[in-house]
C-alpha cells in the first residue's frame, strides 16, 4: 500500500514557467512533509517543508500548497530555471518516525 | 561544515563477497537511517538507529546488516552481495530534539556496482 502517491513521474518545463508536482496521502497522522531535491549521483537535499497547521508555505520561488481536507500537498517552482532540472521527492512523517517518500518526479526545464 | 559523510562514494564488488559501507555524521544526530536507491526510484528505507535501539524494516534481506559503534558512525554491511543489491545507499541523520527532528539530512551516497 503507497501511503504518498505523487505524480506526474516526469515534467518537462519551458524556462521561465511554473512547475507543479502533486502528491496525496492516505494516513492522517502525517504531520509533516518535506520536499526533497535530487541531482543525479547526489543525495536528495531538503528544499523546503510544510506541517498541516499552514495551508502554504513559501520559500524565493519554491511554494508548498497544503490542502488538509484533501489529504494533498504539491510543489510550485515559480519562473523555472534549467538548473532546477532534478528529480523532486515528496514525503511524510508522522512524529519521529522514518519519512515515507513518493516515487520522484524528474523535472527537466529547457530553454 | 557539519555534514554526513559517506565512504566510499564508489564500491565495487564480485557477486558474494562481503562488503561494508561507512558513514559518519558531525551534526550529532541521535537517528541515523541507511536507505537503498535504485535507478529511477525512491530511496526505500532499509533500517534506522535511534540511538543504539535498532529498527529494522520488514521487507529487508537477512543479507543486509549494520552496525552502529557510535553516535558518528554507521556501517552497511551486505553479507553476500547479489547483482540485485547494485543501487545508490543512502546514509541519513536526523535529531529528535525539537523542531529539528522534522529534517532528514542525507549524505552523497555510495553507488554500490557488483559485478
Amino acid at each position: 500500500q503507497q501511503q504518498v502517491k505523487q505524480s506526474p513521474q516526469s515534467l518537462i518545463v519551458q524556462k521561465g514557467g511554473i512547475s507543479i508536482i502533486n502528491c496525496a496521502y492516505e494516513n492522517t497522522a502525517f504531520d509533516y512533509f518535506p520536499w526533497y531535491q535530487q541531482f543525479p549521483g547526489k543525495g536528495p537535499a531538503l528544499l523546503i517543508a510544510i506541517r498541516p497547521d499552514v495551508s502554504e508555505k513559501k520559500e524565493g520561488r519554491f511554494t508548498i500548497s497544503f490542502n488538509k481536507s484533501a489529504k494533498q500537498f504539491s510543489l510550485h517552482i515559480m519562473d523555472s530555471q534549467p538548473g532546477d532540472s532534478a528529480t523532486y521527492f515528496c514525503a511524510a512523517r508522522k512524529g519521529n518516525t522514518p519519512l515515507v517518500f513518493g516515487k520522484g518526479t524528474r523535472l527537466s526545464v529547457i530553454a | 561544515d557539519a555534514m554526513v559523510i559517506q565512504n566510499p562514494r564508489y564500491q565495487v564488488t564480485q557477486f558474494g563477497k562481503p562488503v561494508t559501507l561507512s558513514c559518519s555524521q558531525t551534526l550529532n544526530h541521535n537517528v541515523m537511517y541507511w536507505y537503498q536507491q535504485k535507478s529511477s526510484q525512491a530511496p526505500k528505507l532499509l533500517f534506522h538507529y535511534y540511538d543504539k535501539d535498532f529498527n529494522n524494516e520488514a521487507d529487508t534481506p537477512d543479507n543486509f546488516q549494520s552496525r552502529r559503534p557510535n553516535t558518528s558512525f554507521c556501517f552497511l554491511d551486505i553479507r553476500s552481495p547479489g547483482l540485485g543489491d547494485a543501487a545508490m545507499y543512502l546514509c541519513a541523520t536526523s535529531s529528535d530534539e525539537g523542531y529539528l527532528s522534522e529534517t532528514q539530512y542525507f549524505g552523497p551516497g555510495t553507488r554500490l556496482l557488483v559485478l
